[in-house]
Parts: structure tokens; C-alpha cells; sequence
């Protein structure tokens, strides 16, 4: 089974960059894996900001972007806005199925 | 509008059985595979069930195999899963996903 890490929590001032990732237990990650980012706030449906790696889905502002970096899947947030304090996750699809991450909890200050 | 629509869900008792539904708009249904993916209350998202573009490949997680089954209508643009023998650990709030997009979610409650 395979097991995906994310940081539990991460800090960001505003105006500033921060980058989440997210790794695999099985290896290293690849575009084929099809890494997604997605944020949600509880009690809402999760909303897809990256998909495919690197494509921004529609309507999510370009501060947000995404890659590979080394053998992670990565979320960068570049000027962080307040209304970014948010949980972030990842999802891989792979084996004919999706991995979901743990989240990772960002904080804006 | 792209969107993807659930319904279906409600009280059920455990032993029983629902149908879910999810319409699609605004794309090629019969191109993706689509997925069902659940939350239950407080916890995580976790990965229900997948079918692929033409309905001639299904997968399921090991929790719901042999009680789930998941299909689909590309002329109708609608997505299905058929539940029985619910239990109580299936309530949750079940959402139709594909790469990129997700429904808005229905929520199923087992219990008696």
C-alpha cells in the first residue's frame, strides 16, 4: 500500500513563498503518478487548484503553481494572501485509483 | 459551466441499499475516467471506487469490493454506484471526482 507524506504544517508570512510537498513511500514521484493539489476548508467540497503537475485549474489565481522538485510532487504559493490559510492536500492517480495525502495545515502571519 | 452534480444520498439503515448518481456538464464525459471518493465526518478523503471512459474497467477498494458497484452512462453523461449491505462506517459524504474536477458531494448516514 502505498503511503503519501505531506508536512502536517507549514507557516507563511504574507507576501511571502512557501512550497508544500509531497512525497511517495513507493519512490520517487513522476508526471505518469499525475500529482494534484487541491485546498479545502471543512465542511466544503475540495477544490482542485493544480492537476496533471502543473496546470492550474480554472479560476485559481497564478500564484499558485506546481511541480516536480527532486522526488516530490510540489505546491508553491508565491505571495501569500491571508485567504490562503487553508489545508492543502495532494492526490496521486495511480494503480487505477487515487492516493490522497494527509494534508498540510497552512498558516498566514 | 463544468460541473459535476451528485445526488442520491440520505438515511439509510444498515443492510440497505442507495443509488448514487452524478450528472456531468461542460466536457467530454465519455473521454475521462471518473472516480467515487468519500469523507466521513472529520476525517480524510479516501478513494471509493473508479471506472474507466467506456465503462469496461472498474476498480474498487478493498473496503466496499463485493458490496459497491460503479457504472456509468456516457449518453446520459452520468455517473452511478449502486451501494447495498451499508454499514455504519460507510456514512460519509461521497463525492464523483475526475482529474481536476470535483461534485459538490451527497451525503450518506447508516444508521438505525
Amino acid at each position: 500500500q502505498t503511503v503519501v507524506t505531506q508536512e502536517p504544517s507549514f507557516s507563511v508570512s504574507p507576501g511571502g513563498t512557501v512550497t508544500l510537498t509531497c512525497g511517495l513511500s513507493s519512490g520517487s514521484v513522476s508526471t505518469s503518478d499525475y500529482p494534484s493539489w487541491y485546498q479545502q476548508t471543512p465542511g466544503q467540497a475540495p477544490r482542485t487548484l493544480i492537476y496533471n503537475t502543473n496546470t492550474r485549474s480554472s479560476g485559481v489565481p497564478d500564484r499558485f503553481s506546481g511541480s516536480i522538485l527532486g522526488n516530490k510532487a510540489a505546491l508553491t504559493i508565491t505571495g501569500a494572501q491571508a485567504d490562503d490559510e487553508s489545508d492543502y492536500y495532494c492526490v496521486f492517480y495511480m494503480g487505477g485509483g487515487m492516493v490522497f495525502g494527509g494534508g498540510t495545515k497552512l498558516t498566514v502571519l | 459551466e463544468v460541473q459535476l452534480v451528485e445526488s442520491g444520498g440520505g438515511l439509510v439503515q444498515p443492510g440497505g441499499s442507495l443509488r448514487l448518481s452524478c450528472v456531468v456538464s461542460g466536457f467530454t464525459f465519455s473521454t475521462y475516467w471518473m472516480h467515487w471518493v468519500r469523507q466521513a465526518p472529520g476525517k480524510g478523503l479516501v478513494w471509493v471506487s473508479r471506472i474507466n471512459n467506456d465503462g469496461s474497467g472498474t476498480s474498487y477498494a478493498d473496503s466496499v469490493k463485493g458490496r459497491f458497484t460503479i457504472s456509468r452512462d456516457n449518453a446520459k453523461n452520468t455517473l452511478y454506484l449502486q451501494m447495498n449491505s451499508l454499514r455504519a462506517e460507510d456514512t460519509a459524504v461521497y463525492y464523483c471526482a475526475r482529474i481536476g474536477l470535483w461534485g459538490q458531494g451527497t451525503l450518506v448516514t447508516v444508521s438505525s
